[in-house]
């Protein structure tokens, strides 16, 4: 597709199980980000992928969080053993080409826990 | 660190009318970039303009335009003959040219365009 592409747009889990975010970029673009959004802490970032090298885990809450990306292209956020405060939307986004500090957004996937 | 404020929670303005949000920025980078996304309900974030600091002139898309103060680090959006359709929260960002590439993100305004 054109754009950066999200899945699932909602989901709904309860506390304590696993979730899988997925984020298929915009292609050729070789740089992904993750990034989360709520309401007491407004955007914050996750995790930066760049092409092959090792990704930028800094903005990680905790060890509950990781993220892979597999073949340079298709990410996937995980989350163990959920927590009510993981409630937000997490955002991808990709970036690549001439213009490559643009980044360009996926619709998100919000996450509830109940 | 880098740190971006947005000191309007929200805003409201007139049909045609034009608006400025305002944005200011701190960091000790010389060389870097600013944003403005775009929030609508609809939650997909979308890229509005592009400032690179190291260019004096404001950048400028449509109806769209940037008042940049290095110097003061302002980076404001104007907005011309509002639409109903700019209805959104808009974000101001900051990115460095080093080797963190991700954005630093105000904590938005949501502006509503009245009809």
């Amino acid at each position: 597709g054109a754009g950066v592409s999200q899945s699932p747009s909602n989901k709904v889990t309860e506390k304590g199980k696993d979730v899988e975010l997925r984020c298929d970029p915009i292609s050729g673009h070789t740089a992904l980000y993750w990034y989360r959004q709520s309401l007491g802490q407004g955007l914050e970032f996750l995790i930066y992928f760049q092409g092959n090298s090792a990704p930028d885990k800094s903005g990680l809450p905790s060890d509950r969080f990781s993220a892979e990306r597999t073949g340079g292209s298709v990410s996937t956020l995980t989350i163990q053993r959920t927590q009510q405060e993981d409630s937000a939307v997490y955002l991808c986004a990709s970036s690549g080409g001439q213009q490559s500090y643009e980044q360009y957004f996926g619709p998100g996937t919000r996450l509830t826990v109940t | 660190a880098q740190t971006v404020t947005q000191s309007q929670p929200e805003m409201s303005v007139q049909e045609a009318e034009t608006v400025t949000l305002s944005c200011t920025y701190d960091t000790s980078e010389n060389n870097y970039y600013l944003f403005w996304y775009k929030q609508p309900p609809s939650r997909q974030m979308i890229l509005v303009i592009r400032q690179e600091a190291y260019k004096q002139q404001n950048a400028t898309e449509n109806r769209f335009s940037v008042n940049f103060q290095k110097a003061a680090k302002s980076f404001s959006l104007k907005i011309s003959d509002s639409q109903l359709g700019d209805t959104a929260m808009y974000f101001c960002a900051f990115i460095g040219s080093g080797s963190a590439r991700q954005l630093t993100f105000g904590s938005g305004t949501q502006l509503t365009v009245l009809p």
